[in-house]
């Protein structure tokens, strides 16, 4: 399986302020996904990170708020805007190859806004 | 759209015993796999084991395997000899094999403890 990282590890953010996150794969990958985790809680997907073109955002989740880059098949990036208390989550990426079906998970980054 | 029900929220265990985790899913979906993650509290999620749809024969990975009931919509965890490592919140997860939309749809969780 694919060694993901992802920066930063955690963050205490000021509420209007930005923060981007970024997730490094070992390897070139197929697809990179993102996904929320609030305080005990399920993951929820945010988006697809598609190499080259705009990412595909699930219900609920928008560009303006959740933009995304992925410049590679082994680098992806997360910005969560204009943030507010509500966005204190985990976010978490992940990454597969097609046609294995399995995804593998970064570490994680621990959002909390102040 | 799919759904997956875990309806045990907390699961606790003493060491060296047998546990059997729950979950349900519903969807119209005929191909598609199934997954268990593991969260220990360290956040990073691993993955346990898969199950095929079209298999018939059941996954096992060393001491946890599962009980994949198609028709029933079931597909339950089994962990065997439970070690204290084996304390985290598990989470079971369905994904369609339709091209381009192999999205993971996951469960709420139970959070297991392993008792020493």
């Amino acid at each position: 399986s694919a060694v993901i990282s992802q920066k930063p590890s955690r963050d205490i953010c000021q509420r209007g302020t930005s923060l981007t996150i970024q997730c490094q794969v070992d390897s070139q990958v197929t697809m990179m996904f993102w996904y929320r985790q609030q305080p005990g809680q399920s993951l929820t997907l945010i988006a697809t990170a598609n190499q080259g073109s705009e990412a595909t955002y699930e219900s609920g989740f928008v560009i303006d708020k959740f933009p995304i880059s992925r410049p590679n098949l082994t680098f992806s990036t997360l910005t969560v805007s204009n943030m507010s208390p509500e966005d204190s989550s985990i976010y978490l990426c992940s990454v597969a190859t097609q046609g294995t079906y399995e995804q593998y998970f970064g570490p994680g980054t621990r959002l909390t806004v102040t | 759209a799919q759904t997956v029900t875990q309806s045990q929220p907390e699961m606790s265990v003493q060491e060296a015993e047998t546990v059997t985790l729950s979950c349900t899913y519903d969807t119209s979906e005929n191909n598609y796999y199934l997954f268990w993650y593991k969260q220990p509290p360290s956040r990073q999620m691993i993955l346990v084991i898969r199950q095929e749809a079209y298999k018939q024969q059941n996954a096992t990975e060393n001491r946890f395997s599962v009980n994949f009931q198609k028709a029933a919509k079931s597909f339950s965890l089994k962990i065997s000899d439970s070690q204290l490592g084996d304390t985290a919140m598990y989470f079971c997860a369905f994904m369609p094999l339709n091209f381009g939309n192999e999205k993971l749809t996951f469960g709420t969780g139970t959070r297991l403890t392993i008792i020493p």
